[in-house]
């Protein structure tokens, strides 16, 4: 389904914790993102990536970290240093001139 | 960077009117212009999109268009219908060259009343 994969759909995690969020895609794009959504704040670009073993900081990417060490896939940490992550996590991939596809989500919880 | 500012945010429709959405953008570099229509609970997913060499492009009930001079560029949904209640998001981004940054706007919660 869109061939892009976010796992798991819902996590949960205790204060102090860090979580990893999973994307895979197989669409063979070579860009890949991550989204974070909160009520009224529309797509905020947390980190993105343009090729393998690259990637640029977003707009928010304090508390976050990333690796793309194979085109497929871009996980998302969620470190202890992010002082509110409650939020839904959006992965997407594309081409350079092409529109984004987006994963069906990731909501994250702190518990 | 860029920055795009998208208005209003929340629009309330009669079933069977027009809605308008509008976006600014920043950065005179853009040249790809998505809409995105995010349903309760979904992903976001492309409803149409522009690119800068053209000034308006339709897909039966709905239509973009593009000011590059102003900078600004609109969503027309005609003939409203209830299903058409969604946030909808524009973005913005260069293509081509060596970046792929996508930009969004804040969202516009549209309700379409029966």
């Amino acid at each position: 389904d869109g061939g892009i994969t976010q796992s798991p759909k819902y996590l949960f995690r205790k204060e102090g914790q860090n979580v990893t969020l999973s994307c895979e895609q197989n669409l063979n794009h070579d860009a890949m993102y991550w989204y974070r959504q909160d009520p009224g704040q529309g797509l905020r670009l947390i980190y993105y990536s343009q090729i393998v073993n690259d990637f640029q900081k977003g707009d928010i990417a304090e508390g976050y970290s990333v690796s793309r060490e194979k085109k497929e896939s871009f996980p998302l940490t969620v470190t202890s240093a992010q002082k509110n992550p409650t939020a839904f996590y959006l992965c997407a991939s594309s081409m350079a001139n092409t529109e984004a596809f987006f994963g069906q989500g990731t909501r994250l919880t702190v518990v | 960077g860029e920055n795009v500012e998208q208005h209003p945010s929340t629009l309330s429709v009669q079933e069977g009117d027009s809605a308008v959405i509008k976006c600014t953008y920043s950065d005179s570099a853009s040249n790809y212009f998505p809409w995105y229509k995010q349903e309760l609970g979904k992903r976001p997913q492309l409803i149409i999109d522009i690119r800068s060499n053209v000034g308006e492009k339709k897909d039966q009930r709905i239509a973009v268009t593009l000011n590059k001079t102003a900078k600004h560029f609109s969503l027309h949904i005609t003939e409203t219908q209830p299903e058409d209640s969604a946030v909808y998001f524009c973005a913005a981004r260069r293509s081509g060259g060596s970046n792929y940054k996508l930009t969004f706007g804040k969202g516009t919660l549209l309700t379409v009343n029966p």
